[in-house]
């Protein structure tokens, strides 16, 4: 009865390859992230979504699309797969995008690329 | 633009000592603040939050922390560690204002555990 569920939990693909990462939560939020987290632990938001819509889209590579089918799913494509990708990919939702509510975080994607 | 700088990415503490980590923040209008702890291979999970109520928060596992304004401090803190308190933990602020606010971390501090 996972809250914020992300799949797959690794991947390990080869340079130049496409590659989907799904997010889903069942917690009826309307605010949806994601964010990098490098290997010295640093997270980074990458992507905000509001009920379906794009709000943040902060400095990533256009090879990153994320798409959001409905308020509960948040998946992100990634193009063209580079060793710089390699990272531990967060999925986060929120009840709304204002500030006092926490975020619920999902158990990560660990990102290889060789 | 908010911020949150974690002084020291490692602190190490005997079990039974106390645990202190250290949170500055940095925003144009009034914050609102986060802990967070990771375990290894796992995802981030909420210790505490100050949202402009009491100053002084209690969290789960026996941590709490402190708002100070003057200070643009929020440090966590533990009377006594536990071996399991062993984990990455961070900080976090988000405005006070509607709209476009997600969570922006600290880089994050180790915290080990010696018998």
């Amino acid at each position: 009865d996972t809250a914020v569920s992300q799949t797959p939990k690794y991947l390990v693909t080869q340079m130049g390859n496409d590659k989907s990462i799904k997010c889903e939560q069942n917690l009826g939020h309307d605010t949806m992230y994601w964010y990098k987290q490098d290997s010295k632990k640093f997270l980074k938001i990458m992507f905000s979504y509001n009920n379906k819509e794009l709000i943040i889209n902060e400095t990533v590579p256009n090879r990153f699309s994320p798409k959001s089918p409905d308020k509960a799913h948040l998946n992100l494509h990634i193009n063209s797969l580079e060793l710089g990708d390699s990272a531990v990919y967060f999925c986060a939702s929120r009840p709304n995008d204002r500030g006092s509510t926490e975020a619920f975080f999902g158990q990560g994607t660990r990102l290889t690329v060789v | 633009a908010q911020s949150v700088t974690q002084l020291g990415s490692h602190v190490s503490v005997s079990e039974g000592a106390l645990v202190l980590l250290r949170c500055n923040y940095s925003s144009s209008v009034p914050p609102y603040l986060f802990w967070y702890v990771q375990y290894p291979n796992q995802g981030l999970q909420l210790l505490l939050k100050y949202t402009s109520a009491a100053t002084l928060v209690k969290g789960i596992n026996g941590f709490e922390a402190e708002f100070k304004k003057s200070e643009t401090s929020f440090h966590l803190t533990k009377p006594s560690a536990h071996m399991s308190d062993a984990a990455e933990y961070f900080c976090a602020v988000s405005e006070l204002r509607s709209g476009n606010t997600p969570l922006v971390f600290g880089k994050g501090t180790r915290l080990s555990v010696i018998a």
